[in-house]
This record gives structure tokens, C-alpha cells and sequence, in this order.
């Protein structure tokens, strides 16, 4: 069992819908999750992170965490085209450590 | 450049060969990570270094991998006797916040192996 996993899609979604991006995790000592994005032959780009249960937001994204369920989910909404990239979720035990990632999402939003 | 600085940005080299991979980190930052990510896979693991030390080596995959960062900012990984199976980007990230998990990457150094 990898530590973290994602369906890997694609994930195709249209102009203005919401994506819904899933993933789990093994290790129940983890404490800090994230998700970076990254395009296409570019290096990844941090858009969120979230330390407690429950829902954070910022701007169009929303990431929500259920360590009892140890899952982790990032929602987009209103999905432009300029979202299509490959959305990778990490988690961390403890600050200062590794980030372990999982393999990616790729995410197509079609005008 | 105010980012994380990676070189070569692509390298080819013969099997058997040794090569040299080289992170200059975002001024400042005191923590570097070396991620190892193979096409339509996640960033692997490497190495982190906090300062001069190595806090964590564990994902650095056998004995022919080695990195060094002697004077806690520029480091570079060296992989000996590379085999086709090294063929992947390797990317350099730099922190300055650890409890953010907030990683900045280099654009990273593509190495194949003939």
C-alpha cells in the first residue's frame, strides 16, 4: 500500500463545474496535509494546506480533512481551463520533515 | 534569481558514468530537499538537509546516491555508476517556513541515462 494515494484520472471536468479531487493517506502519526499543483513540464506549486478536521477555504479552492477517516480532498470550484494540471496531495508527520506525495491527479477542465 | 536555482537543466550522460546535479536554494532558506520524479508519478523523496547536516536521508534509494550542502546553502547530489533506471527530474526545493510544509521548487534537472 503506497503512503499516499490518489486516482491518478484523468479527471475532466467542464468550464464552471466543481472538481473534486480525493485522497488518502496510511501513516495515522500524520499531521499537516497538502495539496500543490503543478503543470505540465513545470515544477510544483503549493495552493493549500490544512492542519485540523474540517473545511478550509481560500478564494476557489477548498480543502477538507477527516483523520478519523484519514482522507484528505481538495474542491475547485468554478474550474477554469487555467486549473487543468496535475494536483498532487502530500502529508507530513511533523513540521520540519519529509513531505511524502502522492502520485497526482490530472485534472482537464474543457471550455 | 530570488528562486530556487537547479543545474544542469538537462543532462545526458552514458551508464556507468558519474554525475553531479547542483541546488542553489532561495537565499535565507535553511531547509533543501532533494525529490527524485519520474514521468506520470509523484515527487520521491530524497534528502532533506536543515543547515549543513542531513536530517533525513532515508529515500535516497542505495549507496551510489550522495549529497553534500558544506556550507549550509548551495548542495549538490551526486549519483555514482548511474544506471538507465536513474533516467527521472531531479528537484531541488528549498523552505524557509517548516510548519507550513511550504516547499519552493527549482524548475528541476533532467537527467537520462543512455
Amino acid at each position: 500500500q503506497k503512503e499516499v494515494e490518489q486516482n491518478s484520472g484523468p479527471l475532466s471536468v467542464p468550464e464552471g463545474a466543481i472538481a473534486s479531487l480525493n485522497c488518502t493517506y496510511s501513516d495515522r502519526g500524520s499531521q499537516s496535509f497538502f495539496w500543490y499543483r503543478q503543470y505540465s513540464g513545470k515544477s510544483p506549486e503549493l495552493i493549500m494546506f490544512i492542519y485540523s478536521n474540517g473545511d478550509k477555504e481560500d478564494g476557489r479552492f477548498t480543502a477538507q480533512l477527516n483523520k478519523a477517516s484519514q482522507y484528505v480532498s481538495l474542491l475547485i470550484r468554478d474550474s477554469q481551463p487555467s486549473d487543468s494540471a496535475t494536483y498532487l496531495c502530500a502529508v507530513n508527520r511533523a513540521a520540519g520533515n519529509k513531505l511524502t506525495f502522492g502520485g497526482g491527479t490530472r485534472v482537464l477542465v474543457k471550455p | 534569481g530570488a528562486g530556487v536555482s537547479q543545474t544542469p537543466s538537462n543532462k545526458v550522460t552514458e551508464k556507468g558514468k558519474y554525475v553531479e546535479l547542483r541546488c542553489d536554494p532561495i537565499s535565507g532558506h535553511t531547509a533543501l530537499y532533494w525529490y527524485r520524479q519520474s514521468l506520470g508519478q509523484g515527487p520521491e523523496f530524497l534528502i532533506y538537509f536543515q543547515g549543513t547536516g542531513a536530517a533525513d536521508d532515508s529515500g535516497l534509494p542505495n549507496d551510489r546516491f550522495f549529497a553534500v550542502r558544506p556550507e549550509g546553502s548551495v548542495s549538490t547530489l551526486k549519483i555514482q555508476r548511474t544506471e538507465r533506471g536513474d533516467s527521472a527530474v531531479y528537484l531541488c526545493a528549498s523552505s524557509l517556513n517548516l510548519h507550513t510544509g511550504e516547499l519552493f521548487f527549482g524548475e528541476g534537472s533532467r537527467l537520462t541515462v543512455l
